[in-house]
């Protein structure tokens, strides 16, 4: 069973708007949540995470959103560029864990 | 300071052949994993390595094997490829981190092309 769903397999916005990528889990003994990003022919790289404890974490540009009750998490990029056109992976974490369980990725496209 | 490096970059296969993917850190990390990366399927870990000495299945182990040379390097075998075994291969690491200071960001390495024919 997929654990971390992205349902979205692609977004495009316009350069400047708000980019708004999404992911639903359904394990409730995942503590940390993590977003990376990948560009094409190069390996993922970490973003961004959130502890289950909290609700927002901000970083720059990016922001991560986490709902608990819904079992939900967002990333919102503003201002959106075209550098950010990557697939971005939600990923999470056990308590004391160490192994990553992926979503399958939202190809996000800004246009200029 | 190279992180993550993998090897090869691309390999092409016949069904039946066998291949290793070298990989190595120089982060000084405990721990290291194996992916798979499919379209639509995200990454699936294959193995993992939590230190050096020990490993362990993740959720795709079928059809490979594993071996932690030492600290740095952490090889993944195909002894007879097959067809569904064509995907991208990423290696990553991660130092260890107790749980209540924050995940164990892992670091990947730039990926394997492998195609099985």
């Amino acid at each position: 069973d997929q654990q971390v769903k992205q349902n979205s397999p692609s977004l495009s916005v316009q350069e400047g708007r708000i980019s708004i990528l999404n992911c639903d889990y359904t394990n409730s003994m995942f503590d940390y949540f993590l977003w990376y990003k990948k560009y094409p022919a190069e390996g993922p790289t970490f973003l961004i995470s959130i502890s289950s404890i909290k609700d927002k974490n901000e970083d720059g540009r990016f922001t991560v959103f986490l709902n608990k009750s819904a079992k939900h998490l967002s990333l919102h990029i503003v201002p959106s560029q075209p550098g950010d056109s990557a697939v971005y992976f939600c990923a999470a974490i056990e308590t004391s864990g160490s192994r990553l369980t992926f979503g399958e990725g939202t190809q996000l496209t800004v246009n200029p | 300071n190279a992180g993550v490096t993998q090897t090869p970059k691309f390999q092409v296969l016949k069904t039946g052949q066998s291949m290793t993917l070298q990989c190595a850190q120089d982060m000084n990390h405990n721990s290291m994993y194996w992916y798979r990366q499919d379209p639509g399927m995200g990454l699936r870990l294959i193995y993992y390595s939590a230190s050096e000495g020990t490993t362990d299945k993740g959720e795709v182990p079928n059809g490979y094997n594993v071996s932690r040379l030492n600290k740095r390097e952490f090889s993944l075998r195909l002894e007879s490829a097959a067809p569904s075994q064509t995907s991208v291969y990423f290696c990553a690491s991660s130092a260890y981190v107790p749980w209540d200071r924050g995940p164990n960001e892992q670091f990947f390495g730039p990926g394997t092309r492998l195609t099985v024919l």
